[in-house]
């Protein structure tokens, strides 16, 4: 079955640590989007790709890397420059952008 | 810069009943989507439905429709005959055709669904 794998699916971080995000689809989908979801509040997009090697900021793209190496795979390191990341993390990948998009099933992201 | 406004933080709705969850949006783009998506708690994310800026007709998708009405730059999701498996946060959310873009979620309504 085609679809968005994140792992891990629970992350802790300690302080001034980088910690890494994985998602891989295989949807054959050209773009691929990370975003935040903290308590009771929506979405919002950290980085977004459209293409293989290219790669755009969203509104919170601070303290925040990622790469697009692979069609298949949007990873995301949060640095320790971000001071505050615990959040729900969502990966979402479309055909292409105004498109529906298909996520992944969140990593949750905690502070030890 | 677009942006999704749903005023609704959460709805009740007895089962088999309709419920209807509010959005409206704002934008200077012609050409543009609307989408609704649905978060279950378990925290994955569900399209729904799908309304392009240019669709004459309001979209559905077996019991969910969308009540697209571009004057008034709303698109309301309208579920007929609720389950009780409705009981989730929905997202309304808006893209622009082509071009650099940043799409764009609203705050959510939960919505629980009564025996």
């Amino acid at each position: 079955d085609g679809g968005i794998t994140q792992s891990p699916k629970y992350l802790f971080r300690k302080e001034g640590q980088n910690v890494t995000l994985s998602c891989e689809q295989n949807l054959n989908h050209d773009a691929m989007y990370w975003y935040r979801q903290d308590p009771g509040q929506g979405l919002r997009l950290i980085y977004y790709s459209q293409i293989v090697n290219d790669f755009q900021k969203g509104d919170i793209a601070e303290g925040y890397s990622v790469s697009r190496e692979k069609k298949e795979s949007f990873p995301l390191t949060v640095t320790s420059a971000q001071k505050n990341p615990t959040a729900f993390y969502l990966c979402a990948s479309s055909i292409a952008n105004n498109q529906p998009q298909h996520f992944g099933d969140g990593t949750r992201l905690s502070i030890l | 810069a677009q942006k999704i406004t749903q005023t609704q933080p959460g709805m009740f709705v007895q089962e088999k009943e309709a419920v209807t969850l509010d959005c409206t949006y704002d934008t200077s783009d012609q050409s543009y989507g609307l989408f609704w998506y649905k978060q279950p708690s378990s925290g994955e994310m569900i399209f729904l439905i799908y309304q392009g800026s240019y669709d004459e007709q309001n979209a559905t998708e077996g019991r969910y429709s969308l009540n697209f009405q571009k004057a008034r730059k709303s698109a309301n999701l309208v579920i007929s005959a609720s389950q009780l498996g409705d009981s989730a946060m929905y997202f309304c959310a808006m893209d622009i055709s082509g071009g650099s873009y940043i799409p764009t979620f609203g705050r959510g309504t939960s919505l629980i669904v009564h025996p």
